[in-house]
């Protein structure tokens, strides 16, 4: 099945400096990759995603790139703000091709961001 | 619903109880998913539900985990004789199908805490 990496496990930058997340997947057939955020208590939250014929989003602050060939991606967040700190989870999902829908999410173990007002 | 909706929010019960969570997806989701959250740590997977039918049960812990989903739409998910390492949140989550690339959604989530 997929394994899905992480790293850093916890991470502080100083506020508006970039913050940088990396994951590595080790299923090659994965084809969606979604980055959610968890504030303490909440539920995660969608942020952005990356679909495997895509190399690079855009969102405002956020961006996140894609290297199929590597098998990794990484979440960049630009001019950080306090709002910012929470529980980031990069996750993968691998289609089985032999019966449409018999697929699970994937996730990485965590990133808790921290931002240094 | 306007979102995914988990009940109860929070439930304290005695080790050796069992329990009921149950999920309602979002409308017309036909893929939900369950997963177990402890405290400050990552999202475990449970169980994938496409329609009723759940084809990955492998995240299931043990024999004591059980869920179904009956009319493509709420789902249960029962944990029996439940014991102290049970304590976690469980997290539903839905979309629209499965197959990728569809965003998932995730409840407010079901904190269990087994005393």
């Amino acid at each position: 099945g997929e394994n899905v990496e992480q790293h850093p496990s916890t991470l502080s930058v100083q506020e508006g400096d970039s913050a940088v997340i990396k994951c590595t997947y080790s299923d090659s057939a994965s084809n969606y990759f979604p980055w959610y955020k968890q504030e303490l208590g909440k539920r995660p939250q969608l942020i952005i995603d990356i679909r495997s014929n895509v190399g690079e989003k855009k969102d405002q602050r956020i961006a996140v790139t894609l290297n199929k060939t590597a098998k990794h991606f990484s979440l960049h967040i630009t001019e950080t703000q306090p709002e910012d700190s929470a529980v980031y989870f990069c996750a993968a999902i691998t289609p089985h091709m032999s019966n449409f829908g018999n697929e699970k999410l994937t996730f990485g173990t965590g990133t808790r961001l921290t931002i240094i007002p | 619903g306007a979102g995914v909706s988990q009940s109860p929010s929070n439930k304290v019960t005695e080790k050796g109880k069992d329990v009921e969570l149950r999920c309602d997806p979002i409308s017309g989701h036909t893929a939900l998913y369950w997963y177990r959250q402890s405290l400050g740590q990552g999202l475990e997977f449970l169980i994938y539900f496409q329609g009723n039918s759940a084809p990955d049960k492998s995240g299931l812990p043990s024999d004591r985990f059980s869920a179904e989903r009956t009319g493509g739409s709420v789902s249960t998910l029962t944990i029996q004789r439940t014991q102290q390492e049970d304590s976690a949140v469980y997290l539903c989550a839905s979309s629209l199908v499965g197959g990728g690339g569809n965003t998932i959604y995730f409840g407010e989530g079901s904190w269990l805490t087994v005393v």
